[in-house]
């Protein structure tokens, strides 16, 4: 069965410092959601691509994380510089179109000393 | 976001039934219900769907009031491996908007 990839699984970083996660969606799948979850909490939305294209960054913090999807295909999103509220679980999505079943990744635990 | 309303948690017996309740009285007609729920230390997997009607498929059963204010997930045999956060999710386009869900406890 088809599955969403992500590395790393873990990620220790120091404050200032920059760090990226990587997101392989399942193929063919054309929306990519990126989430992030904090401990206790339900995930929350960041951003959504349809193909190459952002459909949704409305919560992404622009000043300090970016995300991308070059060839509409895997996806990247990174945070520069890391601060002690971003530690939490960062996870990833896909669905053949923008409206069905969404396949979630591990996902990666960043934890910022 | 239509808002949901779960209990902070439950607890079963295994291979007992449970019965996992979610208030949502804003719900407009064209929103879906969605149930996913995440197994410690995973992503969340999606469980069932719905609309007006009640939905059965091979994880669970999803019963839907008719006024559409209120729904039941249903695992009919609950086993361990289905101690989880379950979500229940109102959709009517691309967005998932999950609160904190229930967490399910099950009994050996």
């Amino acid at each position: 069965e088809a599955e969403v990839a992500q590395s790393p699984r873990y990620k220790i970083t120091e404050k200032s410092q920059a760090v990226a996660f990587w997101c392989d969606p399942i193929s063919g799948h054309a929306t990519l959601y990126w989430y992030r979850q904090i401990l206790g909490q339900g995930p929350e939305l960041l951003v959504q691509f349809q193909d190459e294209s952002v459909v949704d960054d409305s919560q992404l913090p622009k000043d300090r994380f970016s995300a991308e999807r070059l060839k509409g295909v895997d996806s990247t999103l990174k945070i520069q510089p890391a601060e002690l509220g971003d530690s939490a679980m960062y996870l990833c999505a896909s669905s053949p179109g923008g409206q069905e079943t969404q396949y979630f990744g591990p996902g990666t635990r960043l934890l910022v000393l | 976001d239509a808002k949901t309303t779960q209990p902070n948690s439950m607890e079963s017996n295994e291979e007992e039934p449970v019965h996992l309740p979610c208030n949502h009285s804003t719900i407009s007609g064209t929103d879906y219900i969605h149930w996913y729920r995440q197994l410690p230390s995973q992503g969340p997997e999606y469980v069932i769907h719905g609309l007006t009607s009640n939905v059965n498929n091979r994880m669970a059963s999803l019963a839907i009031a008719e006024d559409r204010k209120s729904s039941t997930l249903i695992l009919h045999r609950a086993t361990l491996r289905d101690a989880a956060v379950y979500y229940c999710i109102l959709k009517n386009d691309y967005k998932l908007s999950f609160g904190a869900g229930t967490t399910v406890t099950v009994r050996a």
